[in-house]
């Protein structure tokens, strides 16, 4: 079937722009992840869904960045007034409850 | 919570060569432990995963076995590839909340033929 999809690829965004990052998960998986990368680094966790409800946010690194998945499916994740150093690949992830995550292609944001 | 540390890069090696990457980890109780693979401009895949102490997970002729007494995770391969050079990196999963992946910095990998 087909795996985690993440639109757009890539987005350029001038500074203090909202974006928004759109993720498709695998269909039938609870869990839905975000994750932020940074050039160099590992993923770094932001925020976790199950179903709609949204369960850790503690990663978010501000509150210009806000997640939403309300019917428990498809997620976005927003960025308001983008600052340079919100440049970074968001990758998205879904999984089954307690099963390995399986990864989108990531959404590389650059931000001038 | 949960932290990793994962051997720094960059590693390069000779076609046939042996590979180890080293992994340790901190957590309260027994995580499962996974390693994920990112080749050059794709997405990260999973390597391979072990939920309990002595399991040894398998792919690709990569081995990595869970060392409860050393919090340990090495990922090794008998003999590397030119098509291996990638970005490896170690993560346990976080307990008790939300299941979120550790990930640690990263190995890049390079494969000479």
């Amino acid at each position: 079937g087909a795996g985690v999809s993440q639109s757009p690829r890539y987005k350029v965004a001038k500074r203090g722009q909202d974006v928004a990052l759109r993720c498709d998960p695998i269909s039938g998986h609870v869990s839905l992840f975000w994750y932020q990368q940074a050039l160099g680094q590992g993923p770094e966790f932001l925020t976790y869904f199950q179903n709609e409800a949204q369960l850790d946010k503690s990663g978010l690194p501000s509150d210009r960045f806000f997640a939403e998945r309300p019917e428990g499916s498809v997620s976005t994740l927003k960025i308001q007034r983008t600052q340079q150093e919100d440049s970074a690949v968001y990758l998205c992830a879904s999984s089954l409850r307690s099963n390995e995550q399986f990864f989108g292609p990531g959404t590389r944001l650059t931000v001038l | 919570g949960n932290s990793v540390t994962q051997m720094e890069g960059p590693v390069t090696l000779s076609e046939e060569a042996f590979l180890t990457i080293n992994c340790t980890y901190t957590a309260t109780g027994y995580p499962s432990l996974f390693w994920y693979v990112q080749y050059p401009g794709e997405g990260l895949q999973l390597l391979l995963k072990a939920t309990k102490a002595d399991d040894k997970g398998s792919n690709k002729g990569f081995e990595a076995t869970y060392r409860k007494e050393t919090t340990s995770f090495h990922l090794e391969k008998g003999s590397v590839q030119v098509s291996d050079s990638a970005v490896y990196f170690c993560a346990p999963l976080a307990q008790g909340g939300s299941e979120k992946l550790v990930f640690g910095k990263g190995t890049k990998l390079t494969v000479n033929p």
